[in-house]
């Protein structure tokens, strides 16, 4: 089983709509938890952290935790074309390791 | 205030060569973590460091891959006798001392084996 999953997509929203992006780990001890945007051929940006159950929004993103679930994820409002990109999810035990799962494919369509 | 600096960004290696992949974290940033990125996978954690101290290489092959991250200069991920399956993209990331979860990512260097 791998410590991250997510669904590779491709996953196509129309501009202006909501893109729900999703994420499970498999590490009840895991404790912080994290959003990355990753352009092609570029590196990993980060867009959001989240450590206790709940959401917490930033702009038009909101990242949602439910650890008894052992589920991220992550929400972008009113989506633009320029969110198209992978969006990878790493999660931290509490060491020096980050687990990222191998990312969603979002393409925001005009 | 620099960003994270990875050179070179991209290098062509031929197999049995040794590649030398450079990283310069953001001023004021003492740790280090080297990823590998294959196509289609996942960011792969190697190593982490800080100056002068290998901390955690858990995710590094136990042969031809070494790591290091001097008093002075750069962190430099060295790769003996390359293979065709060492191609990939490797990414640096470092973190601020008081906060080591908060990664910020370098350009990443591509490598290509022949």
């Amino acid at each position: 089983q791998k410590e991250v999953e997510q669904n590779s997509g491709p996953l196509s929203v129309p501009e202006g709509a909501i893109a729900s992006l999703n994420c499970t780990y498999s590490d009840r001890v895991s404790q912080s938890f994290f959003w990355y945007r990753q352009y092609s051929g570029k590196s990993p940006e980060l867009i959001m952290s989240i450590y206790s159950n709940g959401d917490k929004e930033d702009g038009r993103f909101t990242a949602q935790l439910n650890k008894a679930s052992q589920y991220v994820s992550l929400l972008i409002r009113d989506s633009q074309p320029s969110d198209s990109a992978t969006y990878l999810c790493a999660v931290n035990r509490g060491g020096n390791q980050f687990y990222f799962g191998t990312g969603t494919s979002l393409t925001v369509i005009p | 205030n620099a960003g994270v600096m990875q050179n070179p960004r991209h290098l062509v290696r031929r197999r049995g060569q040794e590649a030398r992949l450079r990283c310069s974290p953001m001023k004021g940033h003492s740790h280090v973590y080297w990823y590998r990125q294959l196509p289609e996978e996942g960011l792969k954690f190697m190593v982490y460091l800080q100056k002068e101290n290998i901390i955690d290489e858990s995710g590094m092959p136990k042969e031809r891959f070494s790591a290091e991250f001097p008093k002075e200069g750069p962190s430099i991920l060295r790769i003996q006798q390359v293979v065709r399956g060492d191609s990939a993209a490797y990414f640096c990331a470092s973190s601020p001392p008081l906060a080591s979860d908060t990664q910020y990512f370098g350009p990443g260097t591509r490598l290509t084996v022949l």
